[in-house]
């Protein structure tokens, strides 16, 4: 399989906390970026790293990558129940296509 | 929003028939990507487009076939519909791989019968 994995699969927490979904690739990478799912919607472009970047920031949301160790993680600060969504990875790994990972389901409970 | 649309939105087709989906996209983006979502899998790329005429295949192009014969449409076909096709497929566009997002349709859900 061309996907990547991310981890967990799924992860519920309480509102006012933070969630960490991570991601891991395959082969080496120009950028990685993570998109949001809300139940029955097409998927909304959050952030984008490139590879020479280490750590990038948007509002309440921080991602970082290692290309060492071919991961990238996703940070939601103070999550509110509005956060409660699938979160995916997607990457340029094989070139013109765009590859996404399984996903992340959060759950954030009032 | 970016101007991309599907249809139709949702289908009903019995098992053997031809089912042809459409994405159209206002927005001159040179790179489509038709994409199927199923639980425990995320998206899987079916095919994709980086021009006019110019397609590939994706993780899981069997089975289905694209049509690109102008920049704005982007058509997916599934030339004998299986019950293994139901899913809900997804439209996507963006400007190169770089650099840039991917805007997303709202999806379609094909149920296979």
């Amino acid at each position: 399989s061309q996907q990547g994995e991310e981890d967990p699969q799924a992860l519920s927490i309480q509102e006012g906390e933070n969630a960490t979904m991570n991601c891991s690739y395959k082969t080496s990478i120009n950028n990685l970026q993570w998109y949001r799912q809300n139940s029955g919607r097409g998927l909304v472009h959050l952030i984008l790293i490139r590879s020479n970047e280490r750590e990038k920031h948007s509002g309440r949301l921080r991602v970082t990558l290692d290309t060492s160790k071919k991961s990238s993680s996703l940070l939601i600060t103070a999550s509110r129940a509005a956060d409660t969504a699938s979160y995916f990875c997607a990457t340029d790994e094989y070139g013109n296509k765009l590859v996404f990972g399984a996903g992340t389901i959060l759950r954030v409970k009032s | 929003d970016a101007g991309i649309t599907q249809s139709p939105r949702h289908k009903v087709t019995e098992t053997g028939t031809p089912v042809t989906l459409r994405c159209h996209q206002t927005e001159n983006h040179r790179y489509m990507y038709w994409y199927r979502q199923d639980p425990g899998h995320g998206l899987r790329l079916i095919h994709y487009s980086y021009g006019v005429k110019d397609t590939d295949k994706g993780e899981v192009s069997d089975g289905y076939s694209v049509s690109r014969s102008k920049t704005e449409d982007f058509l997916l076909t599934l030339e004998s519909a299986t019950s293994s096709q139901t899913s809900v497929y997804f439209c996507a566009i963006s400007r190169d791989t770089q650099n840039t997002e991917a805007f997303f349709g709202q999806g379609t859900r094909l149920t296979v019968v």
